[in-house]
């Protein structure tokens, strides 16, 4: 297994338009999570899967935003009707539900909004 | 507000020498904690991990403390290499485990040869 897999590494969009990134985790996984990072910050919880359930949302995502996992193996994660403020690295992570158990991030999407 | 503070924005250390990169966090829920290393245009990557029963834990070169009464841990890089040279993030999680994860702002080591 390669770990996890992010694509497209980079995304540019005029605004307006709709976008959609791609996570396949690591296979055994269970868990996995988006986050955002912007310049100088941290990464920032958006959401997150167990299996095909999505348990949990970031008060970060707004409606535009929409996160699938349809058969508890690899997600997407689509916005629509981009906004500049959308530009940020979009990271993917994945683990194990055992407990106390790291994540493993993706090399991230990095998207431009012009 | 920032519930992980990484206050110092970057340190500089000699190659062979510790480098000890602290965190703060205000949340007394938080009872799992990571350590992340990432470089330029790429995903973090995992470096270690304390749960909150422990107060130290251990992985070759690199050791993290907890202080639960102070709300602080530390990260202790021995001896510091190069390559250890990176954006380094601290992250906590109420949830015992990679749920949620709250990081720091990053602190970037520079380990000179």
């Amino acid at each position: 297994d390669t770990g996890v897999s992010q694509n497209p590494r980079h995304k540019i969009t005029k605004r307006g338009q709709n976008v959609t990134f791609r996570c396949d985790p690591i296979s055994e996984h269970n868990r996995l999570y988006w986050y955002r990072q912007t310049l100088g910050q941290g990464p920032e919880f958006l959401t997150y899967f167990q299996n095909e359930a999505q348990l949990e949302k970031s008060r970060l995502l707004s409606d535009r935003f929409s996160a699938e996992r349809p058969k508890g193996s690899f997600s997407t994660l689509e916005i629509q009707r981009t906004e500049q403020g959308d530009s940020a690295m979009y990271l993917c992570a994945s683990s194990l539900w055992t407990g106390g158990t790291e994540a493993f991030f993706g090399q991230g999407t990095r998207l431009t909004v012009v | 507000d920032q519930q992980v503070k990484q206050n110092s924005p970057s340190l500089s250390v000699q190659e062979g020498r510790i480098s000890i990169l602290n965190c703060d966090y205000t949340n007394s829920m938080f009872d799992y904690f990571l350590w992340y290393k990432k470089y330029p245009a790429e995903g973090p990557t995992f470096l270690i991990s304390i749960s909150s029963i422990k107060d130290k834990n251990e992985d070759g070169r690199f050791t993290v403390f907890l202080n639960k009464s102070a709300k602080h841990l530390s990260l202790h890089i021995v001896p510091s290499q190069p390559g250890d040279s990176a954006v380094y993030f601290c992250a906590a999680s109420d949830q015992g485990g990679s749920e949620k994860l709250v990081f720091g702002k990053g602190m970037k080591l520079t380990v000179n040869p």
